[in-house]
């Protein structure tokens, strides 16, 4: 079974700062695991996707992620956090042998700070 | 746009009334899904066709949910007898042939009040 734990319900950061949204999953398989976006009165976007090639993933918007087996973890970060970053960030797991479902975690809101 | 699209954005409706939602897909893509959201909680799977074909229905759709997509194109997704636990975003979703789950292209949505 798949799940998935996003361990901050929200996060501040001032503009500038780095980012630093965490992910936790569980997997029988070898999963593949993504973050999406969702901005107010907008459709969620794929920021981007890891699928057992490179551990470290990079996204649009100058985000990135590392996968990392032995902690279970696929954490999202920025270097430098811009105003229109504010908005709310999924962490989604799918099973690599059900290519047609993807669980998706709580969701973590970001806040940016002038 | 060529993007998904949903109809209504919004619509409240009473206690008991049944209601209808639409999602037009990207018109190449064969793989429509439907999500629930509510506040504080990531989307959560509903049903997925794949062309015209039902494949799956989550335990959340209840026998008061229906969903088509009768020429594999737009879908409609019912509930009949709304209750005020339905009220929630809900969200579709289309994918390409033979492409992988992840690559969802996401509709806005319709928030659904049900007083």
């Amino acid at each position: 079974a798949q799940s998935v734990t996003q361990l901050d319900s929200h996060v501040s950061v001032s503009e500038g700062t780095p980012v630093l949204l965490r992910c936790n999953y569980s997997s029988s398989y070898s999963p593949s695991l993504f973050w999406y976006v969702q901005h107010p009165n907008k459709g969620l976007q794929l920021l981007l996707k890891y699928t057992s090639a490179a551990t470290l993933v990079k996204g649009i918007n100058g985000f990135e992620a590392e996968f990392k087996k032995s902690e279970t973890s696929f954490h999202l970060t920025k270097p430098s956090a811009h105003m229109s970053d504010a908005a709310e960030y999924f962490c989604v797991v799918s099973d690599a042998n059900r290519d047609d479902k993807i669980i998706f975690g709580k969701g973590t809101r970001l806040h940016i700070l002038p | 746009d060529t993007g998904v699209s949903q109809d209504p954005r919004h619509k409240i409706t009473k206690r008991g009334q049944n209601v209808t939602f639409r999602c037009d897909p990207i018109s190449e893509h064969n793989r429509l899904y439907w999500y629930r959201q509510t506040l504080g909680q990531g989307p959560e799977f509903l049903t997925y066709f794949q062309n015209e074909a039902q494949l799956e229905k989550s335990r959340l759709l209840s026998d008061r949910f229906s969903a088509e997509r009768p020429k594999g194109s737009f879908s409609t997704l019912e509930i009949q007898r709304t209750e005020q636990g339905d009220s929630a975003m809900y969200l579709c979703a289309s994918s390409p042939r033979d492409r992988l789950a992840y690559e969802q292209y996401f509709g806005p949505g319709t928030r659904l009040t049900v007083t």
